[in-house]
């Protein structure tokens, strides 16, 4: 009964490092979405997609990069890690049904990021 | 372009009290609406959906909303708050597209 699964739970990077966020889901979700947390601002969506081989980006992508090779991943990579990224990350996954994503989302339990 | 706003960043109230977070949205067409809550270092559970059915929604933990079209409201209510209520409660509005809009949260605190 995973759901959708984060790892790590908790990361501190140095400025200028690159790491992976991992994501799994084990639900056969086609929709897959990545959002950051911070204090105040509610969740802000980074990147998303709509079945694998299908990535777009969301309100906030800079410094960020998605793929999606198969139904169950989604990694989020951060490329090169600025104080800025400093936040807790989560990913959701959903059902896609009659070509509308309004089904409710699956979260994972975070991932806490920090930049120093 | 749509929105949600959260009225209050901050609910107090005592246990076996009322419950009442507020929404307000902006959307173009008839949007679906949802109420999340997150317990501290969790990620968010959905409480209960509204996608044009009924307009008053019943979800878990006996959280309800009602959707209000004139008033561009989704209001959360609970007749009885528990302390195992208090968390971060986040209204949310659902493009066609999967994007989901947050409002940017109401932390409920339960006072014995």
């Amino acid at each position: 009964n995973a759901g959708v699964t984060q790892t790590p739970k908790f990361q501190v990077l140095k400025t200028g490092q690159s790491m992976t966020l991992q994501c799994a889901q084990d639900m056969n979700h086609e929709y897959m979405s990545w959002y950051r947390q911070d204090p105040g601002m509610g969740l802000r969506l980074i990147h998303y997609s709509v079945g694998a081989g299908i990535t777009d980006q969301g309100e906030v992508p800079n410094g960020y990069n998605v793929s999606r090779s198969t139904t169950e991943d989604f990694p989020l990579r951060l490329l090169s890690a600025a104080p800025s990224q400093t936040s807790v990350y989560f990913c959701a996954s959903s059902y896609i049904a009659g070509g509308y994503s309004n089904q409710p989302q699956h979260f994972g339990d975070g991932t806490r990021l920090s930049i120093l | 372009a749509q929105s949600v706003t959260q009225l209050d960043s901050h609910v107090s109230v005592s246990e076996g009290t009322p419950v009442l977070l507020r929404c307000n949205y902006s959307s173009s067409y008839s949007p679906s609406l949802f109420w999340y809550v997150q317990h501290p270092n969790k990620g968010l559970q959905l409480l209960l959906k509204y996608t044009s059915a009924a307009t008053l929604v019943k979800g878990i933990n006996g959280f309800e909303a009602e959707f209000k079209k004139s008033e561009t409201s989704f209001h959360l209510t609970k007749p009885s708050a528990h302390m195992s209520d208090a968390a971060e409660y986040f209204c949310v509005v659902s493009e066609n597209t999967g994007k989901l809009i947050f409002g940017q949260g109401t932390t409920l605190q339960v006072k014995p």
